[in-house]
């Protein structure tokens, strides 16, 4: 079974600051994505980042960008310029992929982000 | 393109009685899977359904089953409710097995409340 580790429950950021999220987890796995969502007040799940486990080079996304160290099982989310409505839970999620189907999500304990003026 | 709906968005019920929710994907998507959401063991897996049949499912009572129907839209039950059942539950949706594309978009989540 896969874990998924978070182990910063809250952090606090002040706009325009670059904060990074915390994630590792534990596969015995070789084909898997991993991916951050992002749950603000509003209880909407929104996807932020994937990455692809076979793929060395980190992801990014506008602001949003990943440390991928496979090696080291670890998954990092930094968020540069941070915003306002960047306040919300932050989850990481481990997904397997077997024989080339999607399967469920196996997601960590969550970070609360504030950030602050 | 709309995104993920679920209705009810909330939802009190008594102990005891039944309850059924729904979630329609998003246009295209074809699988989608339940989650539920409560303060004290987070978010876990219930079960995904990809053309009318159930691939996987998580480890959870009997009482929480689900269906899918051929326009994709999908429906969970649970039966004999418990105060334990109080919960946020998620559905996402995600492109068909095997598209190399697995991500999945989640709707905004029934609350349901078990008094």
């Amino acid at each position: 079974a896969q874990t998924v580790t978070q182990s910063q429950p809250e952090m606090s950021v002040q706009e325009a600051e670059t904060v990074t999220l915390s994630c590792t987890y534990d596969t015995s796995e070789n084909n898997y994505y991993l991916f951050w969502y992002k749950q603000p007040p509003s209880r909407q799940m929104i996807l932020v980042i994937r990455q692809e486990a076979y793929k060395q080079q980190n992801a990014t996304e506008n602001r949003f960008s990943v440390n991928f160290q496979k090696a080291a099982k670890s998954f990092s989310l930094k968020i540069s310029d941070s915003q306002l409505g960047d306040t919300a839970m932050y989850f990481c999620a481990f997904m397997k992929l077997n024989t080339g189907t999607a399967s469920k999500l196996t997601f960590g304990t969550g970070t609360r982000l504030q950030v602050t003026l | 393109k709309a995104g993920v709906t679920q209705t009810p968005r909330y939802l009190i019920k008594t102990r005891g009685q039944q309850v059924t929710l729904s979630c329609s994907p998003i246009s295209g998507h074809r699988s989608v899977s339940w989650y539920q959401q409560t303060p004290g063991q987070g978010l876990q897996f219930l079960f995904e359904y990809f053309s009318e049949t159930q691939r996987n499912k998580g480890n959870f009572p009997g009482r929480f089953s689900g269906r899918q129907f051929s326009n994709s839209r999908s429906e969970m039950n649970v039966s004999t409710l418990e105060l334990g059942d109080s919960a946020l539950y998620l559905c996402a949706s995600s492109l068909s097995p095997g598209t190399g594309l697995y991500e999945q978009y989640f709707g905004p989540g029934t609350r349901l409340t078990v008094t």
